[in-house]
C-alpha cells in the first residue's frame, strides 16, 4: 500500500540546538514532497516543496529538506532551532496526475530553553 | 480577509444531529479540497472541488457525508446523523491551481465533538 511515514511522534530538542524529522514514502513513482508546519489553533502552512531539480531545497524560516531516492526520504532538518519552532510537522505527497495531497501523521516537536 | 476562514471554529453535537461546516476560500481560487484529521493523525482527503464541480469526494466515509460549492467560492460540509467517530477537525483548503504542485492554503479548522 502506498504510504507515507513520519517514523518519531514526537522529538523534543533544546532551543539552538540542531533538529531533524524523519518522512519517508513508498510509492512506485518520485512524488511530489511537501513538508507542513501546524501550530496551536492554526492552519497548516507550507514550509517548502520539492518537485525536481536540486534534491536539497530551502524553505521559509530557516528549515530545509532534501530528497534521497535511493532511500525514499525527504527529511526536514533545521540548523538551529528557537522556542517559536514548537509545533506539529507534517509530511505530505502528490502526484502529477492528481490533485490531493497524502499527509503523514506527524511529529510533535517541542522546544526546550 | 487574506486567507481560507472556517465557522464555527468548535462545534459539539449530540450523536444523531445533522451539522453543517463552512469554508470560505482565498477569493479567486479555483480548487477547494476537505480533509478530516483524527486526534494524532494527519489530515486526511475527503473532497475536491473545482469551481462549482465536485470532481472527487472518494474520501467521504460514508453517505452521511454531503459537500457543496454551489457557486464555485464558500462550501458546506455537511454530516448527516452525527456519531461519535465523526469527531475530528475538519479542514478545508483552497489552491490558485488545479495541479498538485499549486500551494495549498489551509483554514483553521472546525473542531467537532460528538457526545
Amino acid at each position: 500500500a502506498q504510504s507515507v511515514t513520519q517514523p518519531d511522534i514526537h522529538i523534543t530538542v533544546s532551543e539552538g540546538a540542531s533538529l531533524e524529522l524523519r518522512c519517508n514514502y513508498s510509492y512506485g513513482a518520485t512524488p511530489y514532497l511537501f513538508w507542513y508546519v501546524q501550530s496551536p489553533g492554526q492552519g497548516l502552512q507550507l514550509l517548502l516543496k520539492y518537485f525536481s531539480g536540486d534534491t536539497l531545497v530551502q524553505g521559509i524560516k530557516g528549515f530545509e529538506a532534501e530528497f534521497k531516492r535511493s532511500q525514499s526520504s525527504f527529511n526536514l532538518r533545521k540548523p538551529s532551532v528557537h522556542w517559536s519552532d514548537a509545533a506539529e510537522y507534517f509530511c505530505a505527497v502528490g502526484f502529477s496526475n492528481d490533485y490531493k495531497l497524502s499527509f503523514g501523521a506527524g511529529t510533535t516537536v517541542t522546544v526546550r530553553a | 480577509g487574506a486567507g481560507v476562514s472556517q465557522s464555527p471554529r468548535y462545534k459539539v453535537a449530540k450523536r444523531g444531529q445533522d451539522v453543517a461546516l463552512r469554508c470560505d476560500p482565498i477569493s479567486g481560487h479555483v480548487s477547494l479540497f476537505w480533509y478530516q484529521q483524527a486526534l494524532g493523525q494527519g489530515p486526511e482527503f475527503l473532497t475536491y472541488f473545482q469551481n462549482e464541480a465536485q470532481l472527487d469526494k472518494s474520501g467521504l466515509p460514508s453517505d452521511r457525508f454531503f459537500a457543496e460549492r454551489p457557486e464555485g467560492s464558500v462550501s458546506t460540509l455537511k454530516i448527516q446523523r452525527t456519531q461519535q467517530e465523526d469527531s475530528a477537525v475538519y479542514l478545508c483548503a483552497s489552491s490558485p491551481g488545479l495541479a498538485v504542485y499549486n500551494e495549498q492554503f489551509f483554514g483553521p479548522g472546525t473542531r467537532l465533538t460528538v457526545l
